[in-house]
């Protein structure tokens, strides 16, 4: 079946440590996404690939870096500058048809202690 | 994009139709009506989305006022695992390469709870 795969679920880490959150897509989309879920509040875009090998910040860079060198996958990197790098990370992709749905993951939780 | 308000809570009894209102009243004439749902710990899942017309699809209906200004997602037969929160989006049309492709802005959506 075709879908967005996110891993792992949940993941633990030392404050100051790097850690890369993985997505991966087989749907053929073009375009995909990440965002970030704080308890009781939205999603917040962090950041976007619209095609292999590019890609644009969000709402909320600051702390976080991307590639896309392959168009099925697009990994987030959470460094050790994100201030408050706890949360729900989810990724999303979508294809080149105007106003084309996006399509989520079901998310990694994220624990930095 | 247009800001949209949604209730923060609404119950359903399981079998009824759930009918969810969401306010835009400062929609564009090109900004399209996107509803997403998410359970608990799971990514949002899309339910359907429209511009003017009344959509209907597999999961649920959508229905536009004429002035666009409001809209409302019907789930025809509520069932429990119906129970979670609906977002209520509204972006403007966007083509691959805009500034503003496939980005959503998610507030705060409406906890739907259906009961048995």
């Amino acid at each position: 079946d075709g879908g967005i795969t996110q891993s792992p679920k949940y993941l633990f880490r030392k404050e100051g440590q790097n850690v890369t959150l993985s997505c991966e897509q087989n749907l053929n989309h073009d375009a995909m996404y990440w965002y970030r879920q704080d308890p009781g509040q939205g999603l917040r875009l962090i950041y976007y690939s619209q095609i292999v090998n590019d890609f644009q910040k969000g709402d909320i860079a600051e702390g976080y870096s991307v590639s896309r060198e392959k168009k099925e996958s697009f990994p987030l990197t959470v460094t050790s500058a994100q201030k408050n790098p706890t949360a729900f990370y989810l990724c999303a992709s979508n294809d080149r048809r105007p106003n084309s749905p996006l399509h989520f993951g079901n998310g990694t939780r994220l624990t930095v202690t | 994009d247009a800001k949209t308000t949604q209730p923060t809570s609404m119950d359903c009894a399981e079998g009824r139709a759930a009918n969810l209102p969401c306010n835009h009243s400062t929609i564009s004439g090109n900004e399209y009506v996107y509803w997403y749902r998410q359970i608990h710990s799971q990514g949002p899942q899309y339910i359907i989305h429209g511009l003017k017309n009344n959509e209907t699809n597999e999961m649920a209906s959508l229905i536009i006022t004429e002035d666009r200004k409001s809209s409302t997602l019907i789930l025809p037969h509520a069932t429990l695992r119906d129970t979670a929160v609906y977002y209520c989006i509204v972006r403007a049309n966007s083509n691959a390469g805009g500034t503003s492709y496939g980005k959503l802005t998610f507030g705060q959506g409406t906890i739907l709870t259906v009961h048995p």
